[in-house]
Order: structure tokens, then C-alpha cells, then sequence
């Protein structure tokens, strides 16, 4: 049974380009959830998706998108890169939307906007 | 809305002493769930322990052991015979429910330094 991986581990982008960050979601997850940790910070939850579709959403703008794929596996988006988008992104699977109870979060990746 | 507070920035112990950090939540919900979660230097967040909220016997794994009081709404972690891989960052969450959305909501965090 392998965990969650995310990718890239580490990415530097500059002001208003934009940027995907991936995650493989463990074997058997259907659930993919978004966090975003600021530096000194807890983790704020961006979106979820299950089954391809976002069910759940953050106060996050429109900016923040997010894609899942038959696989489960999931991508989150962000255009117009501003400084205040650096921070650790990590995303966590589960079996089922709510099994809360069984969420596995990935390494996550460093995002640094200069 | 709920809140989950943790009050200690940082804390530091002994190796193979014991620690208790703090937390504190806010809910109107009675049937929950409460977690603890370890982020090491190494980033994955991983959890620790967790407690069910109907359940009046505090959870307990290995060396790593609550102490829930729910009307007081504090879930405290006791870490006996701290090592020195014990030192992370560690998370208080809560997990919040609204519609089809189940979401963590975490503390700020505890940075526990384990000295040798």
C-alpha cells in the first residue's frame, strides 16, 4: 500500500505566474483534501474532492483551483502568484468523504513567490 | 464557530522525561472527534493519537496518552519518555463537518524540542 507523494518537493516562482502542485493519494482514497500551512502557522484547508468533483471549499479565492482525476489522483492550481502564496502545501487522502477519522497527508511541497 | 487553541508556542524536555502539551477547542457539536498530530522536520504531518469524544476513556498509544475533559473542552497530550525523534512541531485538530465538506481545523502549533 503506498502513502500519499506529492510533487515537486520544493518550487521558487515569481509574482503573477502560476504554478500546479500534484498528489498521487494513497491506494483505495477517493478523497483528496487541500491545505495550505503559512510559515509559524497551523494548516488552513483550501478544497476537497471526491470522485472528481469539489465538495468543500476554504476562504481561498477563485484563483485557487484544483483538479482530480479517475484515479484519484489531484492537482491544485494557482494563477496569478502573489507573495502571500508562499507556504507549505500539503494534501492528505481518505478512503470515503467521511472518513475523517482515516485522512494520510503527504510530505508536501515549499512554494516560494519572489 | 469552531476554534481550536493551542497557548504554548514552544516547549522543551528532557530526553526521556515527560511533557504535557495544551489544547483547547470550541464546538456546539457532542459527537466528535479530536486528534493530535506530529509534524517533524521532515514536513508529513502524521497523527499521533485520537480521541472520540463519546468515549470517557482518554486515548492512550504507546507513550503517547490524552486527557480529554470534555466539558471543559481541553485535550491535552502527555508524552512519557520523551526521545529525541519526539521533537516536532505538534497540532491540535478538529474535524469540522458542513454539508458534504469534512475538513480539519488545526491549532497553531506546539514546537517541542527534546534535549539530550
Amino acid at each position: 500500500e503506498t502513502g500519499v507523494t506529492q510533487s515537486p518537493t520544493h518550487l521558487i516562482k515569481t509574482r503573477g505566474q502560476q504554478v500546479t502542485l500534484r498528489c498521487s493519494s494513497q491506494s483505495g482514497h477517493n478523497t483528496v483534501s487541500w491545505y495550505q500551512q503559512a510559515l509559524g502557522q497551523g494548516p488552513q484547508f483550501i478544497f476537497q474532492y471526491y470522485r472528481e468533483e469539489e465538495n468543500g471549499r476554504g476562504n481561498f479565492p477563485p484563483r485557487f483551483s484544483g483538479l482530480q482525476f479517475p484515479n484519484y489522483s489531484s492537482e491544485l492550481n494557482v494563477n496569478a502568484l502573489e507573495l502571500d502564496d508562499s507556504a507549505l502545501y500539503l494534501c492528505a487522502s481518505r478512503k470515503t468523504k467521511g472518513a475523517i477519522a482515516e485522512a494520510f497527508f503527504g510530505q508536501g511541497t515549499r512554494l516560494t513567490v519572489v | 464557530a469552531q476554534t481550536v487553541t493551542q497557548s504554548q508556542p514552544e516547549m522543551s524536555v528532557q530526553e526521556a522525561e515527560t511533557v504535557t502539551l495544551s489544547c483547547t477547542y470550541d464546538t456546539s457539536e457532542n459527537n466528535y472527534y479530536l486528534f493530535w498530530y506530529k509534524q517533524p522536520p521532515s514536513r508529513q504531518m502524521i497523527l499521533v493519537i485520537r480521541q472520540e469524544a463519546y468515549k470517557q476513556q482518554n486515548a492512550t498509544e504507546n507513550r503517547f496518552s490524552v486527557n480529554f475533559q470534555k466539558a471543559a473542552k481541553s485535550f491535552s497530550l502527555k508524552i512519557s519518555d520523551s526521545q529525541l525523534g519526539d521533537t516536532a512541531m505538534y497540532f491540535c485538530a478538529f474535524p469540522w463537518r458542513g454539508g458534504a465538506t469534512n475538513k480539519l481545523i488545526f491549532g497553531t502549533g506546539t514546537l517541542l524540542a527534546v534535549q539530550p
